[in-house]
Order: structure tokens, then sequence, then C-alpha cells
């Protein structure tokens, strides 16, 4: 069965705490994508991956780090240094077509803040 | 930076027709898309259309380009209760989609009985 899988569902962070959020995909796509969702916001791009051992910054990095050691993960931690992390957050890989990447997205893990 | 615009919300009846506007601004985009999201689920990609053409019909679903006023349509024929969601349009931009998409705020379909 292909397809993308985050974990966890639900995730709980404290004050202070580093959390990581998980991203697998067996589609052996190349590239990988980290977005977030607030409430009546459309997504916003935190970072993306094209290659293994490679990876950019998007439009709202500051307080995520990611890696990419393998092509099939792409875990996302959310530093202390994210001062509002609760929200939505959806991991998505792309296929390359000719002119363009279509993108596929896993069900998404919600972070809330104690 | 790039905005791509929706309204809010869409109220249709059961069994009519609905049409989800978008409108872009980045008119190098190479592919514009409509993904569907359920209530705590992730995106789903319904269709895409390539910036060539004018018009792609897949069974309910039609998508409508207008390239010279950067406006894109979906168009849902009988609609269904289990067509309720958020409707996201997006663009690739320049890169091709490579640097990440672009989305909208999303449109709530509401469907009335």
């Amino acid at each position: 069965d292909g397809g993308i899988t985050q974990s966890p569902k639900y995730l709980f962070r404290k004050e202070g705490q580093n959390v990581t959020l998980s991203c697998e995909q067996n589609l052996n796509h190349d590239a990988m994508y980290w977005y977030r969702q607030d409430p009546g916001q459309g997504l916003r791009l935190i970072y993306y991956s094209q290659i293994v051992n490679d990876f950019q910054k998007g439009d709202i990095a500051e307080g995520y780090s990611v890696s990419r050691e393998k092509k099939e993960s792409f875990p996302l931690t959310v530093t202390s240094a994210q001062k509002n992390p609760t929200a939505f957050y959806l991991c998505a890989s792309s296929i390359v077509r000719e002119a363009g990447e279509t993108q596929y997205f896993g069900p998404g893990t919600r972070l809330l803040v104690l | 930076g790039e905005d791509v615009e929706q309204s809010l919300f869409l109220s249709v009846r059961e069994g009519d027709s609905s049409v989800i506007n978008c409108t872009y601004t980045d008119s190098s985009s190479t592919y514009l898309y409509w993904y569907k999201q359920e209530p705590g689920a992730g995106l789903q990609l319904l269709t895409y259309i390539f910036s060539n053409m004018d018009m792609k019909q897949d069974q309910r679903l039609t998508v409508l380009l207008n390239k010279k006023d950067k406006h894109l349509s979906l168009r849902i024929a009988d609609t269904q209760t289990g067509d309720s969601a958020i409707y996201f349009c997006a663009e690739t931009g320049s890169g091709g989609g490579a640097d990440g998409l672009t989305f909208g705020k999303g449109t709530h379909l509401i469907i009335q009985p």
C-alpha cells in the first residue's frame, strides 16, 4: 500500500520542549515538504527537500528544523524557539512531471501546547 | 509575495452544481491544483490543470482556466453531502512547484439538504 504516513496524529508539547513530527513515504518520491495550517488559513511552507541530505527553508522556517537522511523520511522538529506552535502540520511528497510537480499529502499531525 | 484568493464560504443545495472560484497572481505557474480537505484530515488531490489548457473534465468535476484573467474555477456537478469539505486552490509559481505550492485560504462548501 503506497502512501504518506504521519505520526503521531496528536502531539502535546510542554513549554521549552522540542518535539519531532514523523513523515514517511513509500512512493519513491524525491521531494518532500512540510506545511503548517492554522484555522481559516491556507497552508504555509516551512521547509522542503528535493534530494537526500539537502533541504531549504520555506516561508516560515523560524523555530523549526528538519533532516533528510533517507529518501523515505523527512522529520520535522518544532523547537522551543517556535513561540506559537499550535497548528495542524501537513507533510507532502511530490512526483516530478514534465513541467511541474504534483504534491500528495499525508493525514497530518495536530500539535497542541500544554 | 504571491497571493491566491478564494471566497471563504459557498452554500449550495444538494443536487445542484457548485462552482468554486479562485484567482491567482503568478502568470508563470505551470500547474494549478484543486485539493479537498475533510475535517481533521490531510489534503486530497482532486484534479489539476496544465497552464496551456482551458478546460479539464473528470467525471463530476470540471476545471476552467482563464489565463488572461488569472482565474480558475472548479465545478462540481450534482453536489452530494459527501462533497462537504474545504476546497483549496494552489499554484506552482515559476518554480514549477519544486519550491512548494502557494495555496489559497480555502473555500468551505456547505451542502443544504
